[in-house]
């Protein structure tokens, strides 16, 4: 299996920063690679797919980058809503695995 | 646009089988794999499986002895069985569309004596 790592697993950010987080494969995954947020009760919203696609609808604030091994999903401008768990995900080959999350929280 | 609609027993004891089912609604169920993924409680994100329309299916191997994930393609549902439950299965179960955000609701499922 591939494993994802995330790092850090939770960060503490104030509205207007940016916020940086890293997601690193344990083999190459070539740019298959995609980015969920998540709120408390809620399934993963899909942010970002192929590394660095924003996926429709998704505020031009975030933004994904990477290929091979490690990744960054960066928020330039962090916003209230943004508080949420960011996770990783490998597309490259099943079984698909995830990294372990990342809390994004108000400092 | 496409909505899962998920259901299923939420409640179980050790050594029975969770089965919970996944309806597609709003668009196209052909063409597309369809995923059960799951989350222990304050843990990450764990993919149990897919299936598309031809019944294809590929199980994650760390669960592939006790899992099943079938479809009915008349109905535009697809299911998830999983046999001899423990409490290591709790969890809130999602069905989804890998890689969109198109995912049902969650359903939690509690296996305790």
């Amino acid at each position: 299996d591939i494993q994802m790592t995330q790092s850090p697993s939770s960060l503490s950010a104030s509205v207007g920063d940016r916020v940086t987080i890293t997601c690193r494969a344990s083999q190459s995954i070539s740019s298959y690679l995609n980015w969920y947020q998540q709120k408390p009760g809620k399934a993963p919203k899909h942010l970002i797919y192929d590394a660095s696609s924003l996926q429709s609808g998704v505020p031009s604030r975030f933004s994904g980058s990477g290929s091979g091994t490690d990744f960054t999903l960066t928020i330039s401008s962090l916003q209230p809503e943004d508080f949420a768990t960011y996770f990783c995900q490998q597309g490259y080959s099943t079984p698909w695995t995830f990294g372990q999350g990342t809390k994004v929280e108000i400092k | 646009q496409v909505q899962l609609q998920q259901w299923g027993a939420g409640l179980l004891k050790p050594s029975e089988t969770l089965s919970l089912t996944c309806a597609v609604y709003g668009g196209s169920f052909s063409g597309y794999f369809w995923s059960w993924i799951r989350q222990a409680p304050e843990k990450g994100l764990e993919w149990i499986g897919e299936i598309n329309h031809s019944g294809s299916t590929t199980y994650n191997p760390s669960l592939k002895s006790r899992v099943t994930i079938s479809i009915d393609t008349s109905k535009n549902q697809f299911s998830l069985t999983l046999n001899s439950v423990t409490a290591a299965d709790t969890a809130l179960y999602y069905c989804a569309k890998l890689g969109s955000s198109i995912w049902g609701q969650g359903t939690m499922v509690t296996v305790s004596s």
